[in-house]
């Protein structure tokens, strides 16, 4: 039970690159979740997906875009990477009373 | 809208007991979450409140009044592991029940 996993642990990408962050999880949760935490400030709410098929903008959704096929899988997407989006990625799962999070993908764009 | 405030920083010593408060102002309200976060890690559960009162897990301990839109997480016994940023976090009723966090405490515990 690997719980919640995202790949690459880190990452540096040119200005106007795109990538995609994966995650992962096993729990058979239906809430998925990202956030990214900018160095000394609180994690913000990117994106969210309540099913597979089923996804809604968070708090600071513009430059990425997400997808849920299916119920194990909530890829994230930067399409034209500006150096603003350098952050630590996270993403997380809940079901009930507590929400768990990945470990985490350290991007750096310049 | 969406408010939380707890305070930036707290120092405390081996053994010594610390309350870490948190005040919150959000629409929705489900309940309120503690997580701990060492440096360069990701965010581990801590407790979680959906009732007026006090939680006690061990060491920690969670409090919760929703009626002044406040909570405090109290640590016993303190042990130098325990430095970390601890972030309050409400859960809206909104956004899939996403969680809404500070900028979290950093907690500095010395010898």
């Amino acid at each position: 039970n690997a719980g919640v996993t995202q790949t690459p642990k880190f990452r540096i990408l040119k200005i106007g690159q795109s990538m995609t962050l994966q995650c992962t999880q096993d729990m058979n949760h239906n809430y998925m979740y990202w956030y990214r935490q900018d160095p000394g400030m609180g994690l913000k709410l990117i994106y969210y997906s309540v099913g597979a098929g089923i996804t809604d903008k968070g708090e600071v959704p513009n430059g990425y875009n997400v997808s849920r096929s299916t119920t194990e899988d909530f890829p994230l997407r930067l399409e034209l990477a500006a150096p603003s989006q350098t952050s630590v990625y996270f993403c997380a799962t809940g079901q009930g009373y507590e929400q768990y999070f990945g470990p985490g993908t350290r991007l750096t764009v310049t | 809208g969406q408010n939380i405030d707890q305070p930036t920083e707290m120092t405390a010593t081996e053994g010594a007991i610390v309350q870490i408060n948190c005040t919150y102002q959000t629409s929705g309200f489900n309940g309120l979450f503690w997580y701990q976060q060492h440096a360069g890690e990701a965010p581990t559960f801590l407790s979680y409140n959906v009732l007026d009162g006090l939680e006690e897990k061990g060491r920690f301990s969670s409090f919760l009044s929703r009626s002044k839109g406040y909570s405090y997480l109290l640590l016993k016994e303190l042990q130098m592991k325990d430095s970390a940023s601890y972030l309050c976090a409400p859960e809206a009723n909104q956004a899939g029940t996403a969680l809404i966090f500070g900028k979290g405490t950093t907690l500095s515990v010395s010898s």
